[in-house]
């Protein structure tokens, strides 16, 4: 599975937009990229999923560029509910379903300040 | 509410004491897995059961010991513990739908082991 790679922390403020950047240099060609979020004592919570290019949903923005060898995460203007753990995922679901491995990392700490 | 319940949320036990976990979805998901996660570090995949049948066991100490008598229930029996298996154990499930990687996890069972 591929290896990723994210700050470990990142502070923001109410009302910015936050972009956390994954790499995965040796992703595969089958892999997508998702990203989860965990509030302390909680189970972690899907929040987007991509192949390549952008994507967008009601929460968060992931941008992938053309080599996907990296991508962003961006959560426009958030608040102080959003601090959280947020993990970035590389992966092919379908082996995943099928007994692979779902490898959560180290993830980032989004600490959102008044 | 994610549609996956844990329960207990909260267990003590002595390292001779016999217990256990029990998860179930409602979801009509075919896929479950259990998780650990230690305080400040990443969660590691313990088992994977897909319609019932477990394909993963990512080489987890013989003292715990899942059980899926169907497809919406697991549990996790746990004997003989030691204090490092202290921690918060997650259960989670999915439904392969066209590539999605996208688990949805209970509320966890914060276990500490005297």
């Amino acid at each position: 599975l591929a290896k990723t790679t994210q700050p470990i922390s990142m502070d923001s403020y109410e009302g910015q937009e936050v972009n956390i950047t994954c790499s995965h240099n040796n992703i595969a060609t089958n892999d997508y990229i998702t990203w989860y979020q965990q509030f302390p004592s909680q189970g972690p919570r899907f929040i987007i999923q991509g192949y390549k290019t952008k994507v967008t949903n009601e929460v968060a923005s992931l941008f992938i560029p053309a080599d996907r060898k990296s991508s962003t995460l961006s959560l426009p203007r958030v608040s102080l509910s959003d601090t959280a753990v947020y993990y970035c995922l590389v992966g092919d679901p379908r082996i995943y379903n099928q007994g692979g491995k779902l490898i959560f990392g180290q993830g980032t700490e989004l600490s959102v300040k008044p | 509410e994610t549609g996956v319940t844990q329960t207990p949320r909260h267990l003590v036990m002595g390292m001779t004491n016999k217990k256990s976990l029990k998860c179930e979805q409602h979801l009509g998901h075919n896929a479950m897995y259990w998780y650990k996660q230690s305080a400040k570090k990443p969660l590691e995949l313990m088992f994977v059961y897909n319609f019932k049948e477990q394909t993963e066991n990512n080489s987890v100490p013989s003292r715990f010991s899942p059980e899926c008598p169907n497809s919406s229930h697991l549990f996790l029996h746990l004997h003989t513990l030691q204090p490092e298996d202290s921690a918060l154990y997650l259960c989670a499930s999915s439904q392969e739908t066209g590539g999605s990687y996208e688990q949805y996890f209970g509320p966890g069972t914060r276990l500490t082991v005297t």
